[in-house]
């Protein structure tokens, strides 16, 4: 069946530093790829998403590429914050993006930003 | 606008007893879903609803777990008998139907 594999954490960087989060999946179809997040206290958040091969995500400093060609879709931030402090976890979906679709997850990777 | 609400947020419980955790997803979605987060690993799907059916509940364990969804609205996942394997965080989530996923904070339960 679909899976998702993250890198190990924890991970753990002083601010404004590069970050990388890899994260592979297989999949016997055309997955769309999403990376979510969870502060501490709160619920899981989508950050990013693409949909097709050499789609990029992005949001609030956050980039992912989807690359067919490695099954992969690692998470980048040129300049990471404190506030960035969370658990990741990278997530795909068979077809294209709908809610309905059944959401497959990576274990997440906890991530620490200190000053 | 409200997000998705769960209750109780902490349930402790001895194995074999019952626990019955509630949602109440975002005012209009049309598709919930109960996901399992073991601890060290990603969300796993129990069950999805679209409005009072069941679209997948496939790896929802049935001789222990139960869920129901009365009126398209607010759903209750429980568990009876609890075993220890089923201490873990239980998420909800909702959307629009082909839209986006909202989850709730989680119900962590632990089972001595």
């Amino acid at each position: 069946g679909d899976s998702v594999t993250q890198m190990e954490g924890p991970v753990t960087l002083s601010e404004e530093a590069f970050l990388t989060i890899n994260c592979t999946y297989t999949a016997t179809g055309y997955p769309s790829l999403f990376w979510y997040v969870q502060y501490p206290g709160e619920g899981l958040q989508l950050l990013l998403k693409a949909t097709k091969a050499d789609d990029k995500g992005s949001n609030k400093g956050f980039e992912a590429t989807y690359r067919k060609e490695t099954t992969s879709f690692h998470l980048e931030k040129g300049s990471v914050q404190v506030s960035d402090s969370a658990v990741y976890f990278c997530a795909l979906s068979d077809g294209a993006f709908q809610g309905a679709q059944k959401l497959v997850f990576g274990q997440g990777t906890r991530l620490t930003i200190n000053p | 606008e409200a997000g998705v609400a769960q209750s109780p947020r902490y349930k402790i419980i001895e194995k074999r007893q019952s626990v019955a955790f509630w949602c109440n997803p975002i005012s209009g979605h049309a598709t919930l879903y109960w996901y399992q987060q073991i601890l060290g690993q990603g969300p796993k799907l129990l069950i999805q609803f679209q409005n009072n059916g069941v679209v997948d509940d496939s790896q929802l364990p049935k001789d222990r777990f139960s869920a129901e969804r009365l009126k398209g609205v607010d759903s209750t996942l429980k568990i009876q008998p609890a075993k220890l394997e089923d201490s873990a965080v239980y998420l909800c989530a909702s959307s629009l139907v082909g839209g986006e996923l909202f989850f709730g904070e989680g119900s962590r339960l632990t089972v001595l």
